[in-house]
């Protein structure tokens, strides 16, 4: 079975500074896909970024990137200038490749990110 | 507008009286799922489904019962709700990996309160 550690159950940091959230995961897989979602106070489930294991280079979405280490099961979100809509929870989720298979989304802990004005 | 809807949002309700959380998707998905969240555990999976009359149990299967009789529609059933079933729920669908898009949408979540 696989499974998501995130170490830090919160963080916070100063407006407009970077912040690394860590996840690491456990799996036999060769192909899988690794995701961050955000859930801010209205609890909604909002996907920040995702990467498939097959490529190398690391995904970005605008001040949001991933450092994906492969061989050391290691996926974690930077957060470039940081702002305060960026307060949340953020959770690191897997999946693995099954086709026609249960496409379950297995999650760590989360962690409690706190943007300081 | 593409979603996920579910009703009710918020529900307290008492041991015992079933009760039925309800989701929908407008996005012609085959593959819907319920998750339960609760604080220091994450999200997990109580039962899925790969597309109509097609369902299996999660992670979290005990408690909870479900059906998909329409594509669209995929809803929660407690038959007889216990207090360690108050949680944050969450359903959510995607299309099928094999047609390379595996993105999963979630709804905006019921609070359930079992008192």
């Amino acid at each position: 079975a696989q499974t998501v550690t995130q170490s830090q159950p919160e963080m916070s940091v100063q407006e407009a500074e970077t912040v690394t959230l860590s996840c690491t995961y456990d799996t036999s897989e060769n192909n899988y896909y690794l995701f961050w979602y955000k859930q801010p106070p209205s609890r909604q489930m909002i996907l920040v970024i995702r990467q498939e294991a097959y490529k190398q280079q690391n995904a970005t979405e605008n001040r949001f990137s991933v450092n994906f280490q492969k061989a050391a099961k290691s996926f974690s979100l930077k957060i470039s200038d940081s702002q305060l809509g960026d307060t949340a929870m953020y959770f690191c989720a897997f999946m693995k490749f099954i086709g026609f298979g249960n496409e379950k989304l297995t999650f760590g802990t989360g962690t409690r990110l706190t943007i300081i004005p | 507008e593409a979603q996920v809807t579910q009703n009710p949002r918020y529900l307290i309700t008492v041991t015992g009286k079933k009760l039925t959380v309800t989701c929908s998707q407008n996005m012609n998905h085959e593959y819907m799922s319920w998750y339960r969240q609760d604080p220091g555990l994450g999200l997990r999976q109580i039962y899925y489904s790969m597309n109509v009359e097609v369902t299996d149990k999660g992670d979290v299967p005990e408690g909870y019962k479900v059906s998909r009789k329409e594509k669209r529609n995929f809803p929660l059933i407690l038959e007889s709700p216990s207090p360690n079933q108050t949680s944050l729920y969450f359903c959510a669908s995607s299309l099928r990996m094999n047609q390379a898009s595996y993105e999963q949408y979630f709804g905006p979540g019921t609070r359930l309160t079992v008192t």
